[in-house]
């Protein structure tokens, strides 16, 4: 059964520093991984998704993400946050044999000024 | 483009009242999906549907059911509501493995 552990429950990030957020997996087959943004109140938007290949990988409001099959992470990083990029995130796998999505149990972003 | 929409938004139930959720698509997919999302424990599949007159049950089916009678609805019922369904729930939509679509919830309340 495919699984998705976010170790970090809140993190607390200044404005203008970087953020990572880190994703685990368990999944037999190769897996399709996805981070999803939700803003209070929101449903969820998807910010990036890695199929296969570059194993870098670049999606909306300057978050990218990193597939490392070796440790079985996929963790969301960026640069400079901004104070809008306060939200919840999760992370999901999924595969093309397996429509069903698993979700991580999300982490929620601070941004203090 | 509407994407997924759910209906409603908000509702109030008392328990042991019934009621249903509706969720429609416009963008032709096959698969869909109810979640529920409840403070730490992220999104859990209730039940989903793989095409037009499917149905199968996710990791917290009970106390639900559901039903896709045409392509681009899937309802999700709760027959005889409890305070532990109390919770945020998410219908969403893809083309089986890739990106799925989320509504913006429903809100429900069970007293």
């Amino acid at each position: 059964a495919q699984s998705v552990t976010q170790p970090d429950i809140h993190i607390t990030v200044s404005e203008g520093a970087s953020l990572e957020l880190r994703c685990n997996y368990s999944y037999g087959a190769t897996p399709y991984l996805f981070w999803y943004v939700q803003s209070p109140g929101q449903g969820l938007q998807l910010l990036l998704k890695y199929f296969s290949g570059d194993t870098l990988v670049q999606g909306i409001k300057g978050f990218e993400a990193e597939f490392k099959r070796s440790q079985s992470s996929f963790n969301l990083r960026k640069p400079s946050v901004h104070w809008s990029d306060a939200a919840e995130y999760f992370c999901a796998v999924g595969s093309f044999n397996d429509y069903k999505l698993s979700f991580g149990a999300g982490t929620t972003v601070t941004v203090r000024a | 483009n509407a994407g997924v929409t759910q209906t409603p938004k908000f509702r109030v139930l008392k328990t042991g009242q019934s009621m249903t959720l509706l969720c429609a698509q416009d963008m032709n997919h096959e698969y869909m999906y109810w979640y529920r999302q409840d403070p730490g424990m992220g999104l859990r599949l209730i039940h989903y549907s793989v095409g037009e007159g499917t149905t199968a049950k996710g990791e917290v089916p009970d106390g639900y059911n559901v039903s896709r009678l045409k392509k681009q609805n899937f309802l999700l019922g709760l027959e005889s509501a409890a305070p532990s369904q109390t919770s945020v729930y998410f219908c969403a939509s893809n083309t089986g493995g890739g990106e799925a679509f989320f509504g913006q919830g429903t809100r429900l309340t069970v007293v």
